[in-house]
Order: structure tokens, then C-alpha cells, then sequence
């Protein structure tokens, strides 16, 4: 069965602390993202990878970076995370290369930081 | 400002009627795409569309580039339909999709 997993599915965090999502795809894509979701904003793309060790900032990466050190395995960190990055974090995977079709999402990561 | 626009923002319906969920985009585009997504879940890929008109089952998906516009008819819609729907465009350069806000869609037994 073809998928992206995230983890965790939920997350309470304290200002000031760091915090690592996790993803993980089973399909060999090359192509992975993070964006987050914020009611009235839709999803904004935050970091992209075109492969292990090959990424590229998004449209909102400020706070954020990531790492990818496997092709199946996307990290988003958050140092030292601040309340207005409470969000839901969906990470995505593609085949890559323009005019694909083939984007599977996760099941999200919800992110409270208080 | 925004790239990506969808109207309307929120629909109710009566289970059997029909619905037309648009999406206008500001700048030149490589492909467009419709999401659909239920509460608290996952995006869920519904149509690819670069241009023209594709169906499937009650859904049909119609893209017109040169006015940077697409639509989404849902026909004889189901409560099961209930759920945001949400375009994005693929832009030229990289493999990157902007989302619009998404249109919530309700639909009543």
C-alpha cells in the first residue's frame, strides 16, 4: 500500500523548544515536501527536496529546516519554535518533474506550541 | 496577493443537487490540479487537469489556460461529497503547487 506516514499525529510544545516532524513515503519518489495549513491561508509550501541532500526553500522557510538523508525519510525541524508556528504540517511526495500527477499526501501533524 | 482564487468559499447543498466549485489564477501556470480533503485529513488527488475537460463518475474538471480558470461540477452531489476541495497550480519554473483556500462543502441529507 502506497503512502506517506507522518509522525507524530499530534504535538504540544512549549515556545522555545525544538521540535522534529517526521516523514516517511514507501514509493521511491523523489520528490518530497513540507507545507503547513492555516485557516484562510490554504497550504503553504515550506521546504522542498528533490532528493537526499537536495533541497530548496519554499515560500515560507523562515523558522524552519529540514533534512533528508534517505530518499524515504523527510524531516522538518523547528529550533526553538514560536506560537505562530501552531499549524498543521502535511509533508507530500512526488515523482518529481513538472506535469506529475502522482502527489500523495500524509494524514497530517498537528503542532500546538503554547 | 493571492495567485490562487476559489469561489465560493463555503457551499451547502441538498443531497441530489448539483455543484460548480471555481478556481482563477493570477499568473501563467504549468498544470492544475483538484485536492480534495476531508475534516481534520489528508489531501486526496482528484483531477489532474493541465487543460480541457476530464471526467469522472459525477465529477468533471474544466481547465481553460488561456483564462487562467478551472471548475470542478460535482453532479447529483452525496453527503459522503462533504469536505474542502482545494486547487493548486503548478508553476512553471520547479515542481512546486500553489493551493488556493479551498472551498467547504456541505452537503445536507
Amino acid at each position: 500500500d502506497m503512502k506517506v506516514t507522518q509522525m507524530p499525529r499530534y504535538l504540544i510544545k512549549r515556545m522555545g523548544e525544538n521540535v522534529l516532524l517526521e516523514c516517511g513515503q514507501d514509493m521511491s519518489h523523489e520528490t518530497m515536501y513540507w507545507y503547513r495549513q492555516d485557516p484562510g491561508l490554504g497550504l503553504q509550501l515550506i521546504y522542498i527536496s528533490y532528493d537526499v541532500d537536495s533541497n530548496s526553500e519554499g515560500d515560507i522557510p523562515k523558522g524552519y529546516r529540514v533534512s533528508r538523508k534517505k530518499r524515504e525519510h523527510f524531516s522538518l525541524i523547528l529550533d526553538s519554535a514560536k506560537t505562530n508556528q501552531t499549524s498543521v504540517y502535511f509533508c507530500a511526495s512526488s515523482l518529481g518533474g513538472q506535469g506529475n500527477s502522482d502527489y500523495t499526501f500524509g494524514s497530517g501533524t498537528r503542532l500546538l506550541v503554547i | 496577493g493571492q495567485q490562487v482564487q476559489q469561489s465560493p468559499t463555503s457551499l451547502v447543498l441538498q443531497e441530489g443537487e448539483n455543484a460548480e466549485l471555481q478556481c482563477n489564477f493570477s499568473t501563467s501556470l504549468n498544470s492544475m490540479q483538484w485536492f480534495y480533503q476531508r475534516p481534520g485529513g489528508s489531501l486526496i488527488s482528484v483531477f489532474y487537469n493541465p487543460s480541457g475537460t476530464k471526467q469522472s463518475g459525477r465529477l468533471t474538471s474544466t481547465t481553460v489556460i488561456k483564462e487562467r480558470r478551472s471548475s470542478l461540477h460535482i453532479s447529483s452531489s452525496q453527503i459522503t461529497d462533504s469536505g474542502t476541495y482545494l486547487c493548486a497550480m503548478e508553476r512553471h519554473m520547479g515542481y512546486k503547487l500553489t493551493f488556493g483556500t479551498g472551498t467547504s462543502l456541505l452537503v445536507d441529507p
